[in-house]
């Protein structure tokens, strides 16, 4: 199995700050790799997927960039609807599956 | 506008199997772009893919289940289904539905559109 490994697992950062959630493979993915964010009692949502294709209607805040193991998703400038858990899922190779998770708090 | 909804039991008893069904409305499971999937997230836990489905019916599980797990497609009424045998309290957890839109290899994607999810709780 290919096992996702975030960081950091928590954060907490201000509106208008720039984040950055890491993901790293355990064995090289290319680029097939997705990003969601879940909000509490929610499904994930899809974000970016091949790394680094923001899927339609995500603001443009998002984005993602990497390829091979290691993996990192930035939002440019940080607004209160942006709380939630983060979470990076490969699907190159089966099993798929996802890291453990950055959650992201707003101050 | 594509949805999927998941319908089926909230509790389960230990050793029984645990069935679930997703009702894909919106859009036809017909289709040879995607793929079905189910994911589940116990409390607290990371996401946890089960397996993918073909409109064909071909099936894709994950080996920490595959003894346990079975899919199907029902295209007559654009929905699929799960079956989990011999459950645990380790079963526990939401369950997902999925839609998957194909890349890499056989039931491998990234999850584009999710139903609400539904808790079911393993307990006698």
């Amino acid at each position: 199995d290919t096992h996702m490994t975030q960081s950091p697992p928590t954060l907490s950062a201000s509106v208008g700050d720039r984040v950055t959630v890491a993901c790293r493979a355990s064995q090289t993915i290319g680029t097939y790799l997705a990003w969601y964010q879940q909000k509490p009692g929610r499904a994930p949502k899809l974000l970016i997927y091949k790394a680094s294709a923001l899927e339609g209607g995500v603001p443009s805040r998002f984005s993602g960039s990497g390829s091979g193991t290691d993996f990192t998703l930035t939002i440019s400038s940080l607004q209160p609807d942006d709380f939630g858990t983060y979470y990076c899922q490969q699907y190159n190779s089966h099993p798929l599956t996802f890291g453990g998770g950055t959650k992201v708090e707003i101050k | 506008q594509l949805q999927l909804q998941e319908s089926g039991p909230g509790l389960v008893k230990p050793s029984e199997t645990l069935s679930l069904t997703c009702t894909v409305s919106g859009g036809s499971i017909s289709s040879d772009s995607y793929y079905w999937g189910w994911i589940r997230q116990p409390p607290g836990k990371r996401l946890e893919w089960i397996g993918s489905v073909y409109y064909s019916g071909s099936a894709y599980y994950n080996p920490s289940l595959k003894s346990r797990v079975s899919m199907s497609v029902d295209t007559s009424k654009n929905e699929f289904s799960l079956k989990l045998s011999s459950v645990t309290a380790a079963d526990t957890a939401v369950y997902y539905c999925a839609r998957l839109v194909a890349a890499a290899g056989l039931g491998l994607g990234r999850g584009d559109h999710w139903g609400q999810g539904t808790l079911v709780t393993v307990s006698s």
